[in-house]
């Protein structure tokens, strides 16, 4: 079965320094894999995605994730974080066989200091 | 355009009654999917809809049914509440064509808390 694990619930960074958000996924063939971000109070959204294209793929608001299939990781990184990054991120994996239903990892909640 | 729409935003229950929780999809998607979300984890999958037809169902009761519309709105209801119905459910609607076919779209979540 598919299942995304997220090695850290917490993450803090100072404003202006690099982020990484680790995410390994289990699937028994190439899966598609997400990114999505939680603010407080709202709703969920697609940071980016991968569906077997590009490896390095480049999402919104200057964040990017590779796909490490050796390493069965997807870890989602940005150069330089911002206030407006503080929230909840979550690591997606869709099942080939199932596209319509997403399995959710536990979150990481990112805590960026002044 | 519109994003996904939910109603209400927020609701309290008492254990035992039942509830209705609303969703109106992007203009032009015709599959709904619901989500649980308790409070401190990932959100959960329940059921998916799409052409008002139930095409996947998550681990989770019979308590918990859904249907979609014409229009392609959808309704969640979910009977006899126990306490860890608590939580934030959400809907997401996808175009199911073309390269964004993988791509859902949520709404902001109804808050159900089951006193």
């Amino acid at each position: 079965a598919q299942s995304v694990t997220q090695l850290d619930s917490h993450v803090s960074v100072s404003e202006g320094t690099p982020v990484l958000l680790r995410c390994n996924y289990s699937s028994s063939y190439s899966p598609s894999l997400f990114w999505y971000v939680q603010h407080p109070n709202k709703g969920l959204q697609l940071l980016l995605k991968y569906t077997s294209a590009a490896t390095l793929v480049k999402g919104i608001n200057g964040f990017e994730a590779e796909f490490k299939k050796s390493e069965t990781s997807f870890h989602l990184t940005k150069p330089s974080a911002h206030m407006s990054d503080a929230a909840e991120y979550f690591c997606v994996v869709t099942p080939m066989d199932s596209s319509y239903k997403l399995i959710f990892g536990s979150g990481t909640r990112l805590l960026v200091r002044p | 355009d519109a994003g996904v729409t939910q109603s209400p935003t927020h609701l309290i229950k008492t254990r035992g009654q039942q509830v209705t929780l609303r969703c109106s999809p992007i203009s032009g998607h015709k599959s709904v999917s619901w989500y649980q979300q308790v409070l401190g984890q990932g959100p959960q999958f329940i059921f998916q809809y799409y052409e008002k037809e139930e095409r996947g169902r998550g681990n989770f009761p019979d308590r918990f049914s859904a249907r979609q519309f014409p229009n392609y709105s959808s309704e969640l209801n979910v009977n006899a509440l126990l306490l860890g119905d608590s939580a934030l459910y959400l809907c997401a609607s996808r175009s199911n064509t073309g390269e964004t076919s993988y791509e859902q779209y949520f709404g902001p979540g109804t808050r159900l808390t089951v006193t």
